[in-house]
């Protein structure tokens, strides 16, 4: 089965760096993603990972750690507008009877303080 | 316009209604999804197909039944609704062929079931 785990809520102040972190359990993972969804509006992709180590991609960096089952989403230079939700989701490897369908955690929603 | 479309966007509906929510898709993708969202419970899988032959139940697919009529669209029936099948429901598609837990939702579907 599949387990993800990440904080509901966090906050943040504005131009600082926050790391939100998620640890998921899995029968078998082919990678790891990130969304950002803003209030009332439909998610989006962030970031993707499937190898060990640091994805980066402007203001944001994903880490993802295999064998400890850890990933963590990296916002620096923190604007008001990434106030959103960040949902980590998991990929099941192929066969694994969950083949195709991405796993959601609960989402962690971060605001941003002036 | 958008890739993909959901109708509608907001309905109110009585307990004992059957309801259907249609979703589009002009991006060419092989996969879509049906998930709900409620608050504290992120997102839920309901069904999945990944070609109009092949639709798939998801982790709470009881009292939702879907159709796949073409690969452009797939639409999520409620045949008798309850009022706890209030909640935004998101349609998204993915491509297969590349990575398939790219997800691209459509904007949302707000349904109460009073």
């Amino acid at each position: 089965g599949q387990n993800i785990d990440q904080p509901t809520e966090m906050t943040a102040t504005e131009g600082a760096i926050v790391q939100i972190n998620c640890t998921y359990q899995t029968s078998g993972f082919n990678g790891l993603f990130w969304y950002q969804q803003h209030a009332g509006e439909a998610p989006t992709f962030l970031s993707y990972n499937v190898l060990d180590g640091l994805e980066e991609k402007g203001r944001f960096s994903s880490f993802l750690s295999r064998s400890k089952g850890y990933s963590y989403l990296l916002l620096k230079e923190l604007q008001m507008k990434d106030s959103a939700s960040y949902l980590c989701a998991v990929y099941p490897l192929a066969g694994s009877g969950n083949t195709g369908k991405l796993i959601f955690g609960q989402g962690t929603t971060l605001q941003v303080k002036p | 316009d958008a890739d993909v479309t959901q109708t509608p966007r907001n309905r109110i509906t009585k307990t004992g209604k059957r309801i259907m929510l249609e979703c589009s898709q002009t991006k060419g993708h092989d996969r879509m999804y049906w998930y709900r969202q409620d608050p504290g419970l992120g997102l839920r899988l309901i069904y999945y197909s990944f070609d109009v032959k092949d639709i798939n139940k998801g982790e709470i697919s009881d009292g939702y039944s879907v159709s796949r009529q073409a690969q452009a669209k797939f639409s999520l029936s409620l045949e008798s609704a309850i009022p706890n099948q209030t909640a935004l429901y998101f349609c998204a598609t993915s491509d297969g062929r590349r990575r398939g837990g790219e997800l691209f939702f459509g904007e949302g579907s707000r349904l109460t079931v009073l």
